[in-house]
């Protein structure tokens, strides 16, 4: 089955030390997105890539990168992670420009906890 | 500042009764909407949407209803079951092929 995969689902890290999340898609859609998503708060954008693209929010902290280095993988690298970025990490996919029924796929997401 | 609003976060309905979920919105440029559903340690997962040119959109048990005037839509679930108990995310998007902006959420739970 097309589907998004994030590994791991859990990740445990260190304060300062650098931590990759992955995702991966089979859907060969052009969009990936990375979300961070806190207890009872909306799924908040970090970046997304269209094709190769990279497409940064203006309020992504700078310890925050992304990779794509194909169409069916995507990183997301934080650099020197500290205790409020523990989050779940939500990666995403769409089509190319579709028509008006643009919908985007989500992964299961990774839960970060940062000791 | 908060573009899409879920006021209510949460939500209890008998089982076979209507739920009706709603989602509040400030950006009168969002011309396309979206709910998304999502399950514990899960991601979330599409449900339903509409474009800003209708104002309802059916499919099977769910019916999306959107007040352009009042920047208000609805997510109507008949009849609500257990399996539907989950949290519910309103999300809009202002031209094509740009980020969705969600909401917060609004837990359901559908009581047997």
């Amino acid at each position: 089955d097309a589907m998004v995969i994030q590994n791991p689902r859990y990740q445990v890290t260190q304060f300062g030390k650098p931590v990759t999340l992955s995702c991966s898609q089979t859907l060969n859609h052009n969009v990936m997105y990375w979300y961070q998503q806190k207890s009872s708060q909306a799924p908040k954008l970090l970046f997304h890539y269209y094709d190769k693209d990279f497409n940064n929010e203006a309020d992504t902290p700078d310890n925050f990168q992304s990779r794509r280095p194909n169409t069916s993988f995507c990183f997301l690298d934080i650099r020197s992670p500290g205790l409020g970025d523990a989050a779940m990490y939500l990666c995403a996919t769409s089509r190319e420009a579709g028509g008006s029924q643009e919908t985007q796929y989500f992964g299961p997401g990774t839960r970060l906890l940062v000791l | 500042d908060q573009q899409v609003k879920q006021n209510s976060p949460s939500l209890s309905v008998q089982e076979g009764r209507i739920s009706i979920l709603n989602c509040d919105y400030t950006n009168s440029m969002f011309d396309y909407f979206l709910w998304y559903k999502k399950y514990p340690a899960e991601g979330p997962t599409f449900l339903i949407s509409i474009s800003s040119i209708k104002d309802k959109n059916e499919d099977g048990r769910f019916t999306v209803f959107l007040n352009k005037s009042a920047k208000h839509l609805s997510l109507h679930i008949v009849p609500s079951q257990p399996g539907d108990s989950a949290v519910y995310f309103c999300a809009a998007r202002r031209i094509r092929n740009t980020p969705l902006v969600f909401g917060k959420g609004t837990r359901l739970s559908v009581i047997a």
